[in-house]
């Protein structure tokens, strides 16, 4: 089976720019997740979807971040504006809907604010 | 919430050693263990992972202990190869519940 897929695989901007990024899950998965990986750190948990609605966006910073998921497939987040300490790879993940249940990553986009 | 502690940070070893790593969870409520290596550049991918009613699963050279009582839980790598060489995740999840909460990593090198 196609495993996530994410784009754009890296993105160079200035602090206070925009940036998006977009992630097509494995198909027939049900939820997906977003996560931030900052160097040297383990991944951590900003958003999680249940088809298309919201299930966990506890660490999402909601004043810049913002993600959707229309349709339940592909999902897209958003930083605006950026800031420096957002650079980091940011990862998306999907599994079938099923507790406890493996977590297949994509490839992450690597994202640099100058 | 859940917080994750994993050690050592980084781990280098000979090959054909063996490797430990071992992780603490704070919630008692979390029964969901997994494992996850992340080569450089790459993404994280699923090695071996617990569920807490069991104590120990093994799968090939790879095996993963859980002790519920102490809360902690150990990855263990026999018969090391320079191919094992990555960065090694623990999370934990509660039950019912997706979200992984993932420790800091341990780098791990196997030296030919």
């Amino acid at each position: 089976e196609a495993g996530v897929a994410q784009s754009p695989r890296y993105k160079i901007i200035e602090k206070r720019q925009s940036v998006a990024f977009w992630c097509n899950p494995i198909s027939g998965h049900a939820t997906l997740y977003w996560y931030q990986q900052i160097l040297g750190q383990g991944p951590k948990l900003l958003i999680q979807f249940q088809n298309n609605g919201v299930v966990d966006d506890s660490q999402l910073p909601k004043d810049r971040f913002s993600a959707e998921r229309l349709k339940g497939v592909d999902s897209t987040l958003k930083i605006q504006p950026a800031k420096l300490e957002d650079s980091a790879v940011y990862l998306c993940a999907s599994s079938q809907f099923r507790s406890n249940n493996e977590q297949f990553f994509g490839p992450g986009t690597r994202l640099t604010v100058l | 919430g859940e917080n994750v502690e994993q050690h050592p940070s980084t781990l280098s070893v000979q090959e054909g050693d063996s490797a430990v790593i071992k992780c603490t969870y704070s919630d008692s409520a979390s029964n969901y263990f997994p494992w996850y290596k992340q080569e450089l550049g790459k993404r994280p991918q699923l090695i071996i992972d617990i569920r807490s009613n069991v104590g120990e699963k093994k799968d090939q050279r790879i095996a993963v202990t859980l002790n519920k009582t102490a809360k902690h839980f150990s990855l263990h790598i026999t018969e090391t190869q320079p191919e094992d060489s990555a960065v090694y995740f623990c999370a934990a999840a509660q039950g019912g519940s997706e979200k992984l909460v993932f420790g800091k990593g341990t780098k791990l090198t196997v030296n030919p």
